[in-house]
């Protein structure tokens, strides 16, 4: 049971470049999250899944797609990056909607040059 | 105001001391409260929740919830150079969407040994 896995662990782009960020989980859980995280300014919902085939914006959704592929899998897509993507990228998935708890995967360092 | 508020620290702790850790929330509504604990490069680790007014513990760990002050706290007995992380504090309510969580910037935790 690995969790919530995250690939790459780290990726260095060149402003305008594109790549995909993939999460999955193996704990049958209905809800994905998508995070960034930047100092001083706490973790912040990029986008999220409350179930298969439905996606939300969260707080900071400009610049970014997302993929809920099927149940297990949910990709965070950076169509054009900037350097102010610069930031650690965490998924997270949650069983239940209404308490929520949430389990992260170990993160990907970006870096936007 | 901030929807969820901690004090950033520094917090140093002797060793063998209790820590506490303070979060407050702007959302009366709130119904689920949850901290996790972060280490330096890695991703946020869920360590306690709690859903109704009162204490609960689990191990050194206490969290203690006030839904009429709008107040949620983590105590860390027997402090350990270990618990030395971040600590953030997320609440799950209606105002900031049932499904999903608002983080605080955290509490930086230092225990001295």
């Amino acid at each position: 049971n690995a969790g919530v896995t995250q690939t790459p662990k780290f990726q260095v782009l060149k402003t305008g470049q594109s790549m995909t960020l993939q999460c999955a989980q193996d704990m049958n859980h209905n809800s994905m999250y998508w995070y960034r995280q930047d100092p001083g300014m706490g973790l912040r919902l990029i986008y999220y899944s409350a179930s298969e085939g439905t996606t939300d914006k969260g707080e900071v959704p400009n610049g970014y797609n997302v993929s809920r592929l099927n149940k297990r899998e949910f990709s965070l897509r950076l169509e054009s990056a900037a350097p102010s993507q610069t930031s650690v990228y965490f998924c997270a998935s949650s069983e239940s909607r209404v308490q929520n708890e949430q389990f992260f995967g170990p993160g990907t360092r970006l870096t936007v040059l | 105001q901030k929807e969820v508020e901690q004090n950033s620290g520094p917090l140093s702790v002797p060793e063998g001391a209790i820590a506490s850790l303070n979060c407050t929330y702007s959302d009366r509504g709130s119904q689920s409260f949850f901290w996790y604990r972060q280490y330096s490069g890695k991703s946020p680790e869920l360590i306690m929740f709690i859903y109704s007014n009162g204490d609960k513990e689990d191990g050194r760990f206490t969290a203690q919830l006030n839904k009429a002050s709008q107040y949620v706290s983590l105590l860390i007995r027997d402090s350990q150079p270990s618990d030395s992380a971040t600590y953030l504090c997320a609440v799950n309510g209606p105002n900031f969407g049932n499904e999903k969580l608002t983080f605080g910037t955290g509490t930086r935790l230092t225990i001295i040994p």
